[in-house]
């Protein structure tokens, strides 16, 4: 069974870093690309970034490109998001994603970006 | 900022039919699959459909896609009162190169 828990979250203030963190186990997470989604309160779902299984591949979504960066360790199971510069418009939940035939999602977690 | 348009809403009783569209265009729906998701109240989202109309293991064959052209589908038949969702399509955009949600369908069953 796919589990993906995501972990990091949390209150920072404008400008802020934070380092969201996702362990995947249930499959062999160095054969699967990956993804973030995030879900601003009340809102619907904005996809965010996604990485290739060996990481050749990174796209971002243009609100994010510049000051988020997605990153992976194959040996840990682990997907990272590093979000940098935030503003109040990045408070949402974030998800990480398994991609392959539609996404496979964890629990989230909430940042929230306020002073 | 959706790429994808959904209606806001729908509606039925238990036991009617339901259907939800999904509006893109050639970059998007046009020329990648497209996959519906459903969100129950207070959860992560859980694939519904994937692949424009295939079912993973475990989703009720009340749930069917379908896909013309730009746009999508998602009909749900015999409307349970577990089907109160908000509802989103989702398809890769190859002008964007990311992928791309639809605005959400908050589907009420009355």
């Amino acid at each position: 069974e796919v589990q993906l828990v995501e972990s990091g979250g949390g209150l920072v203030q404008p400008g802020g870093s934070l380092r969201l963190s996702c362990a995947a186990s249930g499959f062999t997470f160095n054969t699967y690309s990956m993804n973030w989604v995030r879900q601003a309160p009340g809102k619907g779902l904005e996809w965010v970034s996604y990485i290739s299984s060996s990481s050749g591949t990174i796209y971002y979504a243009d609100s994010v490109t510049g000051r988020f960066t997605i990153s992976r360790d194959n040996a840990k199971n682990s997907l990272y998001l590093q979000m940098n510069s935030l503003r109040a418009e990045d408070t949402a939940v974030y998800y990480c994603a398994r991609d392959y035939l539609g996404f496979s999602w964890g629990q989230g977690t909430l940042v929230t970006v306020s002073s | 900022q959706s790429v994808l348009t959904q209606p806001p809403s729908a509606s039925g009783t238990p036991g009617q039919r339901v259907t939800i569209s999904c509006s893109g265009s050639s970059s998007n729906i046009g020329s990648n699959a497209v996959n519906w998701y459903q969100q129950l109240p207070g959860t992560a989202p859980k694939l519904l459909i994937y692949t424009n109309n295939q079912r993973p293991s475990g989703v009720p064959d009340r749930f069917s896609g379908s896909k013309s052209g730009t746009s999508a589908s998602l009909a749900i038949s015999g409307l349970q009162s577990e089907d109160e969702a908000d509802y989103y399509c989702a398809a890769w955009d190859d002008s964007l190169n990311g992928y791309v949600f639809g605005t959400g369908t908050k589907v009420t069953v009355l």
